[in-house]
């Protein structure tokens, strides 16, 4: 069965500073992984994806993300934090034969100090 | 840039009372889903919707839901007898394709449902 964990259900950073969000996913078949990103009082923003391509994805505004198979780990990078990066990010999942069927993690909050 | 939109943006009901939230996926995407956020928790997979159909759906779904595209562009989710427990935000997705092979869910910007 599926399933996504994220450490940290709350991270700051300082502006400028790195960004990392932890995911680790449970699958029995290579899955397929998302970020997505919830701003306030919005919907669901689609970061980046991997769908079995390039090991290490880049998505919007900066992120990048690398699929490490041997660690079942996904996590999110940004190189220098932005203000308007502060959110709620998802880490999510799916796999055959429901590729339809998204498995989201609990989600971290990530706070940009100024 | 096509969008989902959702209506309404909150919906505040009594317990017991039936209500109906409305989707209007993008216009040439042939699935359809329902998600379900309750405050302070996870996103949470409902039911995906092709051809008029039910292709799966979670153990959340249960008698008292219900899905419907009644006509070319609307998809509504119906809950029949809320619960205090159904409060939560729900998001309305769509895709060109599904199945084997990936397909970009877009998501709304989901209806705040409040039972009181």
């Amino acid at each position: 069965a599926q399933s996504v964990t994220q450490l940290g259900s709350h991270v700051s950073v300082s502006e400028g500073a790195l960004v990392l969000l932890r995911c680790n996913y449970s699958s029995s078949v290579p899955p397929y992984l998302f970020w997505y990103v919830q701003y306030p009082n919005q919907g669901l923003q689609l970061l980046l994806k991997y769908t079995s391509a390039a090991t290490l994805v880049k998505g919007i505004n900066g992120f990048e993300a690398e699929f490490k198979k041997s660690e079942t780990s996904f996590h999110l990078t940004k190189p220098s934090a932005h203000m308007s990066d502060a959110a709620e990010y998802f880490c999510a999942v799916s796999e055959i034969p429901s590729y339809d069927k998204v498995i989201f993690g609990p989600g971290t909050s990530l706070s940009v100090i100024p | 840039e096509p969008e989902v939109t959702q209506t309404p943006s909150h919906q505040v009901t009594q317990m017991g009372q039936e209500v109906i939230l409305r989707c209007v996926p993008i216009s040439n995407h042939l699935y359809f889903y329902w998600y379900r956020q309750i405050l302070g928790q996870k996103v949470e997979f409902l039911v995906s919707f092709y051809n008029n159909e039910i292709s799966e759906k979670s153990e959340i779904f249960d008698d008292q839901f219900s899905v419907e595209r009644p006509d070319g562009s609307n998809f509504t989710l119906k809950i029949r007898s809320t619960k205090l427990e159904d409060s939560a935000m729900y998001f309305c997705a769509s895709s060109e394709g599904a199945g084997s092979s990936y397909n970009e869910q877009f998501f709304g910007p989901g209806t705040r449902l409040t039972v009181l």
